[in-house]
């Protein structure tokens, strides 16, 4: 089965800096690779996904990229403010449509932002 | 729309005993699916339902784990007997049906925090 190994899995940062959190999976198959935040008592929110047609998404102040031939993918945060402080979760899943799939998670990164 | 809701949120429970965790997805949601995190791992995948019916159950981790979704709307998951390792945090997901190039988001509830004593 699919395995997801995620670094680091601490990261404090300087409010303003960059924070980068690194993913790699087993599954060659695994075609679609969303990241999850969840704060402090929270439920995991989706922040950003990206599918493996794609090799770099962006969404304001995030962005993950897709390396499908090291099978490896990363979410980078810019200009991080201390609101982004939380755990943040990588996965993999193969998708083949109807909105059924099963996610294989990274252990987390918990990211401290220090004001 | 109402997000997918779990009870209780917390629950303590001697070894030995029962407790059973319950999800309502958000309607309309024909997937549903359990994981589990143990303090300081992965997230792990338990089961998977499409409606009433157990799609893929291979993270199960033993027989003392029961779940059910009758009817294709709520679940439950019952551990009984319940070993000190069953703790952990028990997260519900639901997804809606959706094509290849629809937005994908597994909806997540906010967790059943379970503690065996």
């Amino acid at each position: 089965g699919e395995n997801v190994e995620q670094h680091p899995s601490t990261l404090s940062v300087q409010e303003g800096d960059s924070a980068v959190i690194k993913c790699t999976y087993s599954d060659s198959a695994s075609n679609y690779f969303p990241w999850y935040k969840q704060e402090l008592g929270k439920r995991p929110q989706l922040i950003i996904d990206i599918r493996s047609n794609v090799g770099e998404k962006k969404d304001q102040r995030i962005a993950v990229t897709l390396n499908k031939t090291a099978k490896h993918f990363s979410l980078h945060i810019t200009e991080t403010q201390p609101e982004d402080s939380a755990v943040y979760f990588c996965a993999a899943s193969i998708y083949s449509g109807a909105g059924s799939y099963q996610l294989t998670f990274g252990k987390g990164t918990k990211l401290s932002v220090i004001p | 729309e109402a997000g997918v809701t779990q009870f209780p949120s917390h629950s303590v429970i001697e070894k030995g005993q029962t407790v059973t965790l319950r999800c309502d997805p958000i309607s309309g949601h024909d997937n549903l699916y359990w994981y589990r995190r143990v303090m300081g791992k992965e997230i792990k995948f338990l089961l998977h339902f499409v409606k009433e019916s157990k799609q893929d159950e291979s993270g199960m981790p033993n027989n003392r784990f029961l779940a059910e979704r009758t009817g294709g709307t709520y679940s439950t998951l019952k551990v009984q007997p319940a070993e000190l390792e069953d703790s952990g945090v028990y997260f519900c997901a639901s997804t809606r049906p959706s094509g290849m190039s629809g937005r994908l988001e597994a909806f997540f509830g906010q967790g059943t925090r379970l503690t065996v004593v």
